[in-house]
């Protein structure tokens, strides 16, 4: 089946320093891939999304690229603040007949120090 | 506001009981997601609904659950006979569906403690 992994945290950085968070999948078809953010004491709120190999999904700095030939889309900023302080989730949508559910990495907690 | 939107926001039971928690989408969205987070994990599928009709169901959810959406508005997921097991966040999320560009938005989730 699908499946999404993250790479393992807690990342722990600097402020201004680059940012990369790793994410790879194995899905059939050709689905959607997602970055959700979650800061503490929120909802889940998308960052960013690529609908289609080499597309580059950009949001509030962010950037992450579809790369289908290595079945990853890595997470990078060039420049983290103390506010990029949250739980970073990358996440495909299953493709087939019925583009439903949401398939989820564990999540990759990063803590940005001034 | 008009994001989606979840009721209780906290749950405390004690085992065997049964709750129900709610869910209101954004207005125009015709798909409605439940999703189940457990602690240091990401979120899993549980099941969704297409308007009122429910399309898929995860194995992750036994009979002790049900999930519906009567007039293809609010839902609600109802869990009998509750085990420790149970907590966890739930999250509901909507969508306009259709196709592999959807984006779905996430409610803030409603937590139960099953005790």
């Amino acid at each position: 089946g699908d499946s999404v992994t993250q790479m393992e945290g807690p990342v722990t950085l600097s402020e201004e320093a680059f940012l990369t968070i790793n994410c790879t999948y194995t899905a059939t078809g050709y689905p959607s891939l997602f970055w959700y953010v979650q800061y503490p004491g929120e909802g889940l709120q998308l960052l960013l999304k690529a609908t289609k190999a080499d597309d580059k999904g950009s949001n509030k700095g962010f950037e992450a690229t579809y790369r289908k030939e290595t079945t990853s889309f890595h997470l990078e900023k060039g420049s983290v603040q103390v506010s990029d302080s949250a739980v970073y989730f990358c996440a495909l949508l299953s493709g087939g007949t019925s583009y439903g559910k949401l398939t989820f990495g564990q999540g990759t907690i990063l803590t940005v120090h001034p | 506001d008009t994001g989606v939107s979840q009721d209780p926001r906290h749950k405390i039971t004690k085992r065997g009981q049964n709750v129900t928690f709610r869910c209101d989408p954004i207005s125009e969205h015709n798909r409605l997601y439940w999703y189940r987070q457990t602690l240091g994990q990401g979120p899993e599928f549980l099941t969704y609904f297409q308007n009122e009709a429910q399309l898929e169901k995860s194995r992750l959810l036994s009979d002790r659950f049900s999930a519906e959406r009567p007039k293809g508005s609010f839902s609600t997921l109802e869990i009998q006979r509750t085990e420790q097991g149970d907590s966890a966040m739930y999250l509901c999320a909507s969508s306009l569906g259709g196709d592999y560009t959807d984006t779905q938005y996430f409610g803030p989730g409603t937590r139960l403690t099953v005790l």
